[in-house]
């Protein structure tokens, strides 16, 4: 069972970036799937999950409106669209099955900068 | 928000040791459906979290029983019996039960 992320960078504030995280070794579309983050020296930070079937979709105040979370189970695929990029989203991002959060990725940088 | 409080925020421990990091959440965490929804990972450094401890009591597959999860409500406790090197790291609770999903600080442990 493997979730690897890709699609991590720099960006200037401002910009845009797709993060996907890809599944192999698991059923994909029987989970609830997330995001978590970490910021340079900091802890964790849920940002967003998404149903199986895609119909509900849930976000952590801080990202709502900015961040996209989605998913191809054809694909078993799951994606994070990163929107009017601040400094502060600079983190590792993880994707990690849920509920129980019990498999994670390894990670992919977003480094936000000028 | 349910804010989640872990104490200590860093511990030095003796291998062979016992080591216990609290964790309390500012809304009870135990369901309707009778279960406790904390979880706790273990973050090793350059690692993603590792799941240790799922609903309040539950070891994860592959994880030393030397690792033990208790509480009720709003307080709850990871022991670890016996420490051992290979448990250096960060420590992380995780609660389930509502939105938005809210981890503790985080406890690092150091021999």
């Amino acid at each position: 069972v493997q979730l690897v992320e890709s699609g991590g960078g720099l960006v200037q504030p401002g910009g845009s970036l797709r993060l996907t995280c890809t599944a192999s070794g698991v059923i994909f579309s029987n989970y609830w799937m997330s995001w978590v983050r970490q910021a340079p020296g900091k802890g964790l930070e849920w940002v967003a999950h998404i149903k199986q079937d895609g119909s509900e979709k849930y976000y952590v105040d801080s990202v709502k409106g900015r961040f996209t979370i989605s998913r191809d189970n054809a694909k078993n695929s799951l994606y994070l669209q990163l929107n009017s990029l601040r400094v502060e989203d600079t983190a590792v991002y993880y994707c990690a099955r849920t509920s129980a959060f019990d498999i994670w990725g390894q990670g992919t940088t977003v480094t936000v900068s000028s | 928000e349910i804010v989640m409080t872990q104490t200590p925020l860093s511990l030095s421990v003796t291998p062979g040791q016992p080591a216990t990091i609290s964790c309390k959440s500012s809304q009870s965490l135990l369901h309707s459906d009778g279960k406790t929804y904390l979880n706790w990972f273990l973050q090793k450094p350059g690692q993603p979290p590792q799941l240790l401890i799922y609903e309040l009591s539950n070891r994860f597959s592959g994880v030393p029983d030397r690792f033990s999860g208790s509480g009720s409500g709003t307080d709850f406790t990871l022991e670890i019996s016996r420490v051992e090197a290979e448990d250096v790291g960060v420590y992380y609770c995780l609660q389930t039960i509502q939105l938005p999903r809210t981890f503790g600080q985080g406890t690092k442990v150091e021999i």
